[in-house]
């Protein structure tokens, strides 16, 4: 079975510096998708960014990008220039291509990111 | 294009109640799925239906069932409400579930059960 495994419950750091959120996962799987989630105070949650396991290149997004050790099974988020309105709990997910009955999306338990003025 | 909404935004219930909640994904999607989201537990799967059907189940009592209706609107129920209960429920919409679909998820109801 996948596992999603976020190690920082919880982060703070300045505006405008740079953070590294981690997460690894587990899985027998060669071909899989992996997410970023936000989901602000109060708010919806969004997606971030998206990797497909089968491209070697890191995904980016404007100020997000990943850094994707295949590997190594590991999917960090880095925010690069961090604001205000990145404060938020962040997601890191666990999905196979195409699922079966028993396949599901798996999400790690979540890093609460606070960013400081 | 509209988003996904949830009805109703809060709930109060009672233990031993039944509650339904309701779920109107973006037009055109056909896969809805629900999570619960606890403070514990994080975002767990509860099921996904596309085109009526539940095609994914996670580890969840009886007590928790869910529906799709010929529109994609989707209803979950919960029976017998436990004090555990209490959660918010979270549903996303996609247009088929799979491969790299981005789910969009509505803005949840918040379920406390007394």
């Amino acid at each position: 079975a996948q596992t999603v495994t976020q190690s920082q419950p919880e982060m703070s750091v300045q505006e405008a510096e740079t953070v590294t959120l981690s997460c690894t996962y587990d899985t027998s799987e060669s071909n899989y998708y992996l997410f970023w989630y936000k989901q602000p105070p109060s708010r919806q949650m969004i997606l971030v960014i998206r990797q497909e396991a089968y491209k070697q290149q890191n995904a980016t997004e404007n100020r997000f990008s990943v850094n994707f050790q295949k590997a190594a099974k590991s999917f960090s988020l880095k925010i690069s220039d961090s604001q205000l309105g990145d404060t938020a709990m962040y997601f890191c997910a666990f999905m196979k291509p195409r699922r079966g009955r028993d396949d599901k999306i798996i999400f790690g338990k979540g890093t609460r990111l606070h960013i400081l003025p | 294009k509209a988003g996904v909404t949830q009805t109703p935004r809060y709930l109060i219930k009672t233990r031993g109640q039944q509650v339904t909640l309701s779920c109107s994904p973006i037009s055109g999607h056909r896969s809805v799925s629900w999570y619960q989201q606890t403070p514990g537990q994080g975002l767990q799967f509860l099921f996904e239906y596309f085109s009526e059907t539940q095609r994914n189940k996670g580890n969840f009592p009886g007590r928790f069932s869910g529906r799709q209706f010929s529109n994609s609107r989707s209803e979950m129920n919960v029976s017998t409400l436990e004090l555990g209960d209490s959660a918010l429920y979270l549903c996303a919409s996609s247009f088929s579930g799979q491969g790299a679909d981005t789910q969009y998820f509505g803005p949840g109801t918040r379920l406390t059960v007394l």
